[in-house]
């Protein structure tokens, strides 16, 4: 049972690139959410996605857009990568909105 | 402004000793709270929670304590063990809002042989 799976595990960018995270459950879940952690900063929400067709802003939302493709896949998108957006990203999912989330492996990306 | 609250970045402690993680949150809202622990290069994983209908939760060695009326809930290890050295993040959700999870900053736990 893979669980929340992530690609790429590791990316560098240069600043102004482009690039889309995914993302993909195999638990069936409703929900799913985007993260990124900073050392000192814990985990904060980017996006979610209550159930399949709606997102909803998290906390740091600018500079990322999201797509959940269908019930499985929730990927994150930079269209204009930027130093500040060198970060851990972390997939999550859960049955509803407001149970535990069962987390990924996380994507190490710096931007450079 | 952080709705959730780990006052403490890290906390040191000795093998079979109990550990005391401590969580603070402003939202009234919030009814349902949760502990992650996260090792290096993995990503968190549920570890407990606990309903704002209780005032305890026990799994193990691991117990949450929630104290309503001052906002604010904790998590115990008795015994800890070298292997519990980790980060601990506390989360918080509202069920009535359907917000997802706010996690605090975390407290990063050492435990010693």
């Amino acid at each position: 049972n893979a669980g929340v799976t992530q690609t790429p595990k590791f990316q560098v960018l240069k600043t102004g690139q482009s690039m889309t995270l995914q993302c993909a459950q195999d638990m069936n879940h409703n929900s799913m959410y985007w993260y990124r952690q900073d050392p000192g900063m814990g985990l904060r929400l980017i996006y979610y996605s209550a159930s399949e067709g709606t997102t909803d802003k998290g906390e740091v939302p600018n500079g990322y857009n999201v797509s959940r493709l269908n019930k499985r896949e929730f990927s994150l998108r930079l269209e204009s990568a930027a130093p500040s957006q060198t970060s851990v990203y972390f997939c999550a999912s859960s049955v509803t909105v407001n149970t535990e989330a069962f987390f990924g492996q996380g994507t190490r990306l710096t931007v450079v | 402004d952080q709705q959730v609250k780990q006052n403490s970045p890290s906390l040191s402690v000795q093998e079979g000793r109990i550990s005391i993680l401590n969580c603070d949150y402003t939202n009234s809202m919030f009814d349902y709270f949760l502990w992650y622990k996260k090792y290096p290069a993995e990503g968190p994983t549920f570890l407990i929670s606990i309903s704002s209908i209780k005032d305890k939760n026990e799994d193990g060695r691991f117990t949450v304590f929630l104290n309503k009326s001052a906002k604010h809930l904790s998590l115990h290890i008795v015994p800890s063990q070298p292997g519990d050295s980790a980060v601990y993040f506390c989360a918080a959700s509202a069920n009535q809002a359907g917000t997802a999870l706010i996690f605090g900053k975390g407290t990063t736990l050492s435990v010693s042989s």
